[in-house]
């Protein structure tokens, strides 16, 4: 079936560095990905929807400089987290749609726990 | 935008009993509802899914279940053993399977 890889699985990062997560669709083309957020206990939260080579759309109230999206390949879409902060400390879950279709299902990275400490 | 609300947060059920999660939906343009399982830690794997031409999916012990009138759908799950512990998320979409909102959550515990 379809699978989506999801680098790294648990980072920690000092206040005020950046961090890169990777989302690779491994046997399929992806031209959309999503990236979602999940804080302890709580639901996803859609944060913006990765546009393979455009802009990525983010959703109200995420910061866009903050979250730099590239989906420079059809397999592949990075999240950056810039000058990360405490309450950045979450769970970053990426997803793509398996088959190329409108209404393919949508296949979920491993997610990323990221700590900043 | 669309809004999924989720209930109930939690729910205990005795193994080999049914257990039933509801939602509701408030944009009548959604036309796709995805159930997903998550285990703490890991991905949310779909479960079973249902678009709005039809009122009722079945797989197995899993069912689903569609109102477009009222806006909800629900999620039936029969036989309950151990395994089925875990937190479970509806969703909704109006892009196909696209763009999903999710709904809060129900954490699910089979009791032995």
């Amino acid at each position: 079936g379809a699978v989506v890889s999801q680098h790294p699985s648990r980072v920690i990062c000092k206040s005020g560095t950046s961090v890169k997560i990777e989302c690779r669709s491994l046997d399929f083309q992806a031209t959309t990905m999503f990236w979602y957020r999940q804080f302890p206990k709580q639901s996803l939260m859609l944060m913006a929807t990765s546009n393979e080579g455009s802009k990525a759309t983010y959703e109200q109230g995420v910061e866009k400089d903050k979250f730099l999206i590239n989906h420079a390949s059809l397999t592949l879409s990075t999240l950056t987290v810039t000058s990360a902060h405490p309450e950045d400390s979450s769970f970053y879950i990426c997803s793509a749609a398996s088959g190329g279709s409108y209404n393919s299902p949508l296949h979920f990275g491993n997610g990323t726990r990221l700590t900043v400490t | 935008g669309e809004n999924v609300e989720q209930h109930p947060s939690t729910l205990s059920v005795q193994e080999g009993d049914s257990a039933v999660i509801k939602c509701t939906y408030s944009d009548s343009a959604s036309n796709y509802f995805p159930w997903y399982k998550q285990e703490l830690g890991k991905r949310p794997q779909l479960i079973i899914d249902i678009r709005s031409n039809v009122g009722e999916k079945k797989d197995q012990r899993i069912a689903v279940t569609l109102n477009k009138t009222a806006k909800h759908f629900s999620l039936h799950i029969t036989e309950t053993q151990p395994e089925d512990s875990a937190v479970y998320f509806c969703a909704a979409s109006k892009e196909g399977a696209q763009k999903l909102v999710f709904g809060q959550g129900t954490r699910l515990t089979i009791n032995p």
